[in-house]
């Protein structure tokens, strides 16, 4: 089986602009979630989508967004860039079931740099 | 309060063991799960425990559970150059998320 892919790998944006990065689960899996990792505060949960309805979302403002469609790929939308969100931008996927105990499988990442 | 927390460095030996420790909060934690990250890469899922075993072990690898101190340990045996990484444990409370550790990067010299 195909693992979970992101893209893009790389990007560089300016302040104020916005983005939209994928993720595509590993096949059969239903459930997606993102994480943000940065240096100053580590791994930090951004948001979790099963079957199209976000589940359960981080501590981060409003300008992070996501979406899931009916083929459980993901993205997710950062408006109005600040410098703070360079990061490395993770996204998991898991379960055929469903459950909360599913095992998080990570893709490579897509490393943002807002200049 | 969610916290999850680890020591940032570990340096050993080339074939030495190494254990690298976890203290986690949430007590309702079903899985405990240890994660490595390499250099430019995402997160490999190296293992993990359900809350209700006191040990695992999967080839060189063993991770060990105290749930009374809520303690977790992960024990690499003969740990080898390509080990070298930063290792996160991470506990999955009731809901849809994990919560990470700070990352322990762990150094293998010859």
């Amino acid at each position: 089986k195909a693992g979970v892919t992101q893209t893009p790998r790389y990007l560089i944006k300016t302040r104020g602009q916005q983005v939209t990065l994928s993720c595509s689960p590993i096949s059969g899996h239903r459930s997606v979630s993102w994480y943000q990792q940065t240096p100053g505060q580590g791994l930090q949960f951004l948001f979790e989508y099963f079957s199209e309805t976000q589940r359960n979302k981080g501590n981060f403002p409003g300008r992070f967004s996501g979406r899931q469609f009916s083929n459980s790929r993901s993205e997710m939308n950062v408006s109005t860039l600040e410098l703070g969100d360079s990061a490395l931008y993770l996204c998991a996927s898991s379960g055929t079931s469903g459950s909360l105990a599913d095992t998080q499988y990570f893709g490579p990442g897509t490393r943002l740099t807002v200049l | 309060g969610e916290d999850v927390e680890q020591s940032l460095f570990l340096s050993v030996r080339e074939g030495d063991s190494s254990v690298i420790n976890c203290t986690y909060t949430d007590s309702s934690s079903t899985y405990l799960y240890w994660y490595k990250q390499e250099p430019g890469a995402g997160l490999q899922l190296l293992t993990y425990i359900f809350s209700n075993m006191d040990m695992k072990q999967d080839q060189r690898l063993t991770v060990l559970l105290n749930k009374k101190d809520k303690h977790l340990s992960l024990r690499i045996a003969d740990t080898q150059t390509g080990d070298s990484a930063i290792y996160f444990c991470a506990e999955s409370p009731n809901t849809d998320k994990l919560i990470f550790g700070t990352g322990t990067r762990l150094q293998v010299f010859p």
